[in-house]
């Protein structure tokens, strides 16, 4: 079964304390690999998306990159205004249908 | 830039209620979805669409229903209310099953069903 796991569930950071989120996934047949942010109270927002292993992409203090197994989102320096939920997606096919999977997401919190 | 309208950002209802929750958006796209979130749990599924009139069952149709009369508007309709369906609901639209950035989320509407 297609499966989506993230962590840590909650993350607080001192600004500037740079560190890393994780996005394992199980999927047959990875055909992307989504990054959102979301805001409390508001819809999920696009940060990245990565096809094949090795792959990287980056935005502002923002880092994604992939492995066959797993994907980190690294962030570096970051400051209060990073504080969002992180929300992790594979792209399936399963059920003869295309869908997104998400994982629970981390909660980030970065204190001045 | 695509926009995804949910008509309503909270909504409080009783158990037993018939609820109807609305979504537009507004830049042509044939794939629309239905979510809830929750604590924990993530985002799951409920119903989808990939073209007017037509519907397809998520991982978790039981409890509701949608309609989609037009391409711009998708409708999700909790036939009678119950407490476990307080949630976090979001919709969301794609041009292509998925595309390059996924999908497009609305703001959200949180029920609470008393």
């Amino acid at each position: 079964e297609d499966q989506v796991t993230q962590s840590p569930e909650a993350l607080r950071l001192q600004e500037g304390e740079s560190s890393s989120l994780n996005c394992s996934y199980t999927v047959s047949g990875l055909r992307g690999l989504f990054w959102y942010r979301q805001d409390p109270g508001k819809g999920p927002e696009f940060l990245f998306t990565l096809y094949s292993a090795g792959e990287e992409k980056e935005k502002e203090r923002l880092k994604a990159t992939l492995t066959k197994k797993e994907s980190f989102l690294h962030i570096t320096a970051p400051k209060p205004e990073d504080s969002a939920t992180y929300l992790c997606a594979v792209h399936s096919f399963s059920g003869g249908y295309n869908k997104l999977i998400f994982g629970a997401g981390t909660r980030l919190a970065v204190h001045p | 830039d695509v926009k995804v309208t949910q008509s309503s950002r909270y909504l409080v209802k009783r158990t037993g209620e018939k609820v109807f929750l609305e979504c537009v958006q507004d830049m042509d796209h044939e794939n629309m979805f239905w979510y809830r979130q929750d604590p924990g749990l993530g985002l799951r599924l409920i119903y989808f669409s990939y073209d007017v009139k037509m519907k397809e069952k998520g991982d978790i149709p039981e409890g509701y229903s949608v309609s989609r009369e037009k391409k711009e508007r998708f409708s999700l309709i909790l036939e009678s209310a119950s407490t476990n369906q307080t949630s976090m609901y979001l919709c969301a639209s794609s041009s292509t099953p998925v595309t390059n950035y996924g999908y497009t989320f609305g703001s959200g509407t949180r029920l609470t069903v008393v």
